[in-house]
């Protein structure tokens, strides 16, 4: 169980287009979803919380307006990158908190890789 | 403020055993987590301890927490080459209910 998965697991774009990332609770429900961001060989940066019917959450120094967060139902939370350039290249986690009895634990999704060309 | 420090490699002989360690700073942390990651794929839960237990067991996994000192280890006894993989430490901290902070990842590699 607690099984969280991403579309596209890889994306490849232009410069100045948009890139929308599903992530999505398979059999649980997540009122709360949260986007991360890796960069190679480095750990993992939170970029915003998403709460379900609510507005995101988003940590200091993420652009709002550039990283779109909908977490439209209880099981699918998107983030698009909007208007994209190279240096937002990475790898974007999404993650989906479980509550109850699994003490509030975040189960993660496999990530996807975008690269903007 | 909140960090969480790990070494950044580790390298082992397959069949020894591999002790991860990580230290924290926010003493207000409840639960204590190790992530494990393979190249290129999401995190995935290993285990996690609350932070007034100890010792944790888990099949080959064992989790040492001496919350005085704020230090965390993560051991792998008969390491396998499956095993190869970055470890993260993370906390959650009682005042940050959903905020979890991650380690910079420890890289383990199983020499076999």
């Amino acid at each position: 169980g607690a099984v969280v998965s991403q579309h596209p697991s890889w994306v490849i774009c232009k410069s100045g287009t948009s890139v929308k990332i599903e992530c999505r609770s398979l059999d649980f429900q997540a009122t709360t979803m949260f986007w991360y961001r890796q960069f190679p060989k480095q750990s993992l940066m939170l970029m915003a919380t998403s709460n379900e019917g609510s507005k995101a959450t988003y940590e200091q120094g993420v652009e709002k307006d550039k990283f779109l967060i909908n977490h439209a139902s209880l099981t699918l939370s998107t983030l698009t990158v909007t208007s994209a350039h190279p240096e937002d290249s990475s790898f974007y986690i999404c993650s989906a908190r479980l509550t109850g009895v699994h003490i509030n634990t975040q189960y993660f999704g496999p990530g996807t890789r975008l690269t903007v060309l | 403020g909140e960090d969480v420090e790990q070494s950044l490699f580790l390298s082992v002989r397959e069949g020894d055993s591999s002790v991860i360690n990580c230290t924290y700073t926010d003493s207000s942390s409840t639960y204590l987590y190790w992530y494990k990651q393979e190249p290129g794929a999401g995190l995935q839960l290993l285990t996690y301890i609350f932070s007034n237990m100890d010792m944790k067991q888990d099949q080959r996994l064992t989790v040492l927490l001496n919350k005085k000192d704020k230090h965390l280890s993560l051991r792998i006894a008969d390491t396998q080459t499956g095993d190869s993989a970055i470890y993260f430490c993370a906390e959650r901290a009682e005042t940050s209910y959903d905020k979890v902070i991650f380690g910079p990842g420890t890289s383990l590699s199983v020499i076999p």
